[in-house]
């Protein structure tokens, strides 16, 4: 079945530091990617998307490419703020039976930026 | 748009009482997830629907647990005998699903039940 694996976190990082979080997947056939966010007391917003191969989804300084090859679609952002304080859950969505598409989650990570 | 609207956004309630969330999603969409996310399990997808017909409620926990779409702008989610571990945030979204391609799920804020 489907599946997307993610570090693990908190990841707690000083303003304007680098950001990576992992994310890596399985599926069958060729799955759209996602990255999700929750802020506190939220429900989730996507983030940013990529729907085939090689696509780079961006958002807000946010950034992640979909690699096949790799079947990865690592977060990433060059200056983080406080203001992203937030869980980040990498997705996949697959056509599911009987009509329309099912998202497969990660477990979350969550990112802490301090001053 | 108002965006998928749940209700009530807090519930608290003794065990043993019957709970119902409601959900309405975005005019339009015609697919609508309910999902479940605390501390230990994650976000966890119940149950969907696909042109108000479920299509996948292999994530409902037991039999205390049924969900209906009655018509596309409206959605339950009961619970009866509530259970203090029924305790989470529960969350609905919708999208618009198109053949094959796919649009983004669009959440609620998401209900927060306490059982005690």
């Amino acid at each position: 079945g489907n599946s997307v694996t993610q570090m693990e976190g908190p990841v707690t990082l000083s303003e304007e530091a680098f950001l990576t979080i992992n994310c890596t997947y399985t599926a069958t056939g060729y799955p759209s990617l996602f990255w999700y966010v929750q802020y506190p007391g939220e429900g989730l917003q996507l983030l940013l998307k990529a729907t085939k191969a090689d696509d780079k989804g961006s958002n807000k300084g946010f950034e992640a490419t979909y690699r096949k090859e790799t079947t990865s679609f690592h977060l990433e952002k060059g200056s983080v703020q406080v203001s992203d304080s937030a869980v980040y859950f990498c997705a996949l969505s697959a056509a599911a039976t009987g009509g329309g598409n099912k998202l497969t989650f990660g477990t979350g990570t969550q990112l802490k930026v301090e001053l | 748009d108002a965006g998928v609207i749940q209700s009530p956004r807090h519930e608290v309630t003794e065990m043993g009482q019957e709970v119902t969330l409601r959900c309405k999603p975005i005019s339009g969409h015609n697919s609508l997830f309910w999902y479940r996310q605390t501390m230990m399990r994650g976000l966890e997808l119940l149950i969907y629907f696909n042109n108000n017909v479920p299509i996948d409620d292999s994530g409902m926990p037991e039999d205390r647990f049924s969900a209906k779409m009655p018509n596309a702008s409206f959605s339950t989610l009961k619970i009866q005998p509530s259970e203090p571990r029924d305790s989470a945030v529960y969350f609905c979204a919708s999208s618009l699903a198109l053949g094959g391609t796919y649009n983004e799920q669009f959440f609620g804020p998401g209900t927060r039940l306490t059982v005690l």
